[in-house]
């Protein structure tokens, strides 16, 4: 399977702040990244679709001017919560697709807005 | 449609026992189910798929069946281990131009005592 790295893998921040999250494929082409968010006891939700070259598709309900996502090439996807604020905190994890509709998986990176 | 988990179901085994984690899925379009396993603080690790051309796969110490009757979703753990202890979440695709696009479902937590 693809390799993802996700940094950093943990940040805090003050409220108010901007943070950014990096996606990187180490060895797989990406031309679609996806962003989830997971708190703490519950499932993960898909925030957005990151396409490389072209504008990020957005679930329902998620702010595209809040969660900026940035797919310049085909290795690197990144999200930037603005203005982050003490609801935002949470779990944030990227995947990329496979060749046969599976994903693979970051780590994850552990937001936390004080 | 979407499956939020808002507190995960738990399901306590002792080591040696047989683990069955059930899983319903909401889309009948979906055609590529996939059970992941989550440790604490990192991202989801892919443990078997299947499609929905079939309704059993097995894998080591791991089968999974799928009910496309009903869309339920199970994974059998064969002689869990303490080292299986994590939650274990289902997720559907629906293929087509939702290619390693996931919806996850709910979520169980499994704790293996030894």
């Amino acid at each position: 399977g693809a390799v993802v790295s996700q940094h950093p893998s943990w940040v805090i921040c003050k409220s108010g702040t901007s943070v950014k999250i990096e996606c990187r494929s180490l060895d797989f082409q990406a031309t679609t990244m996806f962003w989830y968010r997971q708190f703490p006891k519950q499932s993960l939700m898909l925030m957005a679709t990151s396409n490389e070259g072209s504008k990020a598709t957005y679930e329902q309900g998620v702010e595209k001017d809040k969660f900026l996502i940035n797919h310049a090439s085909l290795t690197l996807s990144t999200l930037t919560v603005t203005s982050a604020h003490p609801e935002d905190s949470s779990f944030y994890i990227c995947s990329i697709g496979g060749r046969g509709s599976e994903a693979f998986f970051g780590q994850g990176t552990r937001l936390t807005v004080v | 449609g979407e499956s939020v988990g808002l507190h995960l179901p738990t399901l306590s085994v002792q080591e040696g026992d047989n683990s069955i984690i059930n899983c319903a899925y909401s889309n009948s379009a979906s055609d590529y189910f996939i059970w992941y396993k989550q440790e604490s603080g990192k991202g989801p690790q892919f443990i078997i798929d299947i499609r929905s051309n079939m309704d059993k796969r097995q894998g080591q110490r791991v089968t999974v069946l799928l009910n496309k009757t009903v869309k339920h979703l199970s994974l059998q753990i064969a002689a869990t281990q303490p080292g299986d202890s994590a939650v274990y979440f289902c997720a559907e695709n629906a293929g087509g131009t939702s290619y390693g696009k996931l919806t996850f479902g709910q979520g169980t937590i499994l704790t293996v005592h030894p």
